[in-house]
């Protein structure tokens, strides 16, 4: 039973450009959560979807940045129009169920924007 | 508000000594309490958690304590190794708000 996957693991943008950062759960999970990490510092939540439906976006940004989880295929981060302050680990986590259940993190998308 | 202190934010201990890491969180309604492990260039690993309805939990050297009425949580540590080594972060869920907060980590090191 594979674990979170995120890819890609580096992800390098020039200023302007879009990001997009995947994220499959791991088998029978329904619940995705987006949080993004700075250097040095603690683990920011962005977004929580279940599929096909947001719950939570209180923690995303209200421009440029987006996020689905589809009927079928990967949960998406997208960021539009990279600036410098974008540049950070991102990670999602999955979770059987509701808030209380066990929730599973990949192995990030690091992303450096240039 | 939605809000978990962590405390220290670093901590150095000697082989086989104990390490102790706390947490106060807000929401008087939480009831779910991670705690995750973070090795450098990694994802979060949980590594023990423990729910409303108990006060303490353990799996071999690492154990947690909640204490509900003051809204404390700690993760403790015994016999500490180097593969210790690491991030640790706790963390709360906020029901009303359907997401987990985490603490600002504790970075842990262990002194051979």
């Amino acid at each position: 039973n594979a674990g979170v996957m995120q890819n890609p693991r580096h992800l390098v943008r020039r200023r302007g450009q879009e990001a997009r950062l995947r994220c499959s759960p791991m088998k029978g999970h329904s619940h995705v959560y987006w949080y993004r990490q700075l250097p040095e510092e603690g683990l920011k939540f962005m977004v929580y979807l279940q599929k096909e439906n947001i719950i939570d976006e209180s923690g995303m940004p209200k421009e440029r940045f987006s996020a689905e989880f589809p009927k079928e295929g990967p949960s998406i981060l997208r960021i539009q129009q990279v600036v410098r302050g974008d540049s950070a680990a991102y990670f999602c986590a999955s979770s059987p169920g509701a808030v209380g259940a066990e929730a599973f993190f990949g192995q990030g998308t690091r992303l450096t924007v240039v | 508000g939605e809000n978990v202190e962590q405390h220290p934010s670093t901590l150095s201990v000697q082989e086989g000594d104990s390490a102790v890491i706390k947490c106060t969180y807000s929401d008087s309604a939480s009831n779910y309490f991670p705690w995750y492990k973070q090795e450098l260039g990694k994802g979060p690993q949980l590594i023990i958690d423990i729910r409303s309805n108990v006060g303490e939990k353990k799996d071999q050297r690492i154990a947690v304590t909640l204490n509900k009425t003051a809204k404390h949580f700690s993760l403790h540590i015994t016999e500490t190794q180097p593969e210790d080594s690491a991030v640790y972060f706790c963390a709360a869920d906020y029901s009303s708000a359907s997401k987990i907060i985490f603490g600002s980590g504790t970075r842990l090191s262990i002194r051979p």
